[in-house]
């Protein structure tokens, strides 16, 4: 069984269209993220949520909006999608704190044209 | 600002031969962790480490926390083709994971 996955695993989309990534897991965790890895595979939190709270929005432009119906899931929509958008986004979870460390996912490689 | 540097960036090796890795900082982290991720893949979580000094082992990878908790290595014995990929460190404070820069190894056979 998968314990991070998110959906779609690809996706190319023109400039200015909105987009959502999904993500669930299946470990029991309290605590989920977002994460954004660049071309040089630097990896940069993006979200963190907390049972479904919010506690972590590190300078994300206002197009990027995170939802989280439940403690299982964290979905990440993104309005008018830029060209500088285009990397591949990371979720993952942790138990309380992380301090154990976190279970990413296989990642969405976004593409915008 | 990223907070953690890792070093080489690059290793290209034989197999059969050892190496190390290193991640530092200057912040003091809660804990750290070493993670692989393959290409097209997600990092996969390798070891935790705490307490500083902490050395842990997994098998041919031997992973050592600094006294002071701002730094760490990671050193493969006897490498394999199988050990190929990029190794991330992170260090966890306040509800976040700060990853390191990445060292890409290639281990030929």
């Amino acid at each position: 069984d998968t314990a991070v996955s998110q959906t779609p695993k690809y996706l190319v989309t023109q400039m200015g269209n909105d987009k959502s990534i999904k993500c669930e897991q299946n470990l029991g965790h309290d605590t989920m993220y977002w994460y954004k890895q660049d071309s040089k595979k630097f990896l940069k939190i993006m979200f963190s949520y907390n049972n479904k709270e919010l506690i972590i929005n590190e300078t994300v432009p206002n197009r990027f909006s995170p939802k989280s119906p439940d403690k299982a899931h964290l979905n990440l929509h993104i309005n008018s999608l830029e060209l500088g958008d285009s990397a591949v986004y990371f979720c993952a979870s942790s138990q309380v704190q992380g301090s154990r460390g976190a279970f990413f996912g296989q990642g969405t490689r976004l593409t915008v044209v | 600002t990223q907070l953690l540097e890792q070093s080489p960036q690059f290793l290209s090796i034989q197999e059969g031969e050892n190496l190390t890795v290193y991640c530092n900082s200057s912040s003091v982290f809660s804990s750290l962790q070493w993670y692989r991720q393959e290409p097209g893949e997600g990092p996969v979580l390798l070891v935790t480490v705490v307490t500083g000094g902490e050395v842990k082992k997994l098998k041919r990878l031997t992973f050592q926390f600094g006294d002071a908790r701002k730094d760490s290595s990671l050193h493969i014995t006897a490498a394999q083709p199988g050990d190929t990929g990029l190794y991330l460190c992170a260090g966890h404070n306040f509800n976040k994971f700060y990853f390191g820069s990445g060292t890409k190894l290639n281990v030929k056979p």
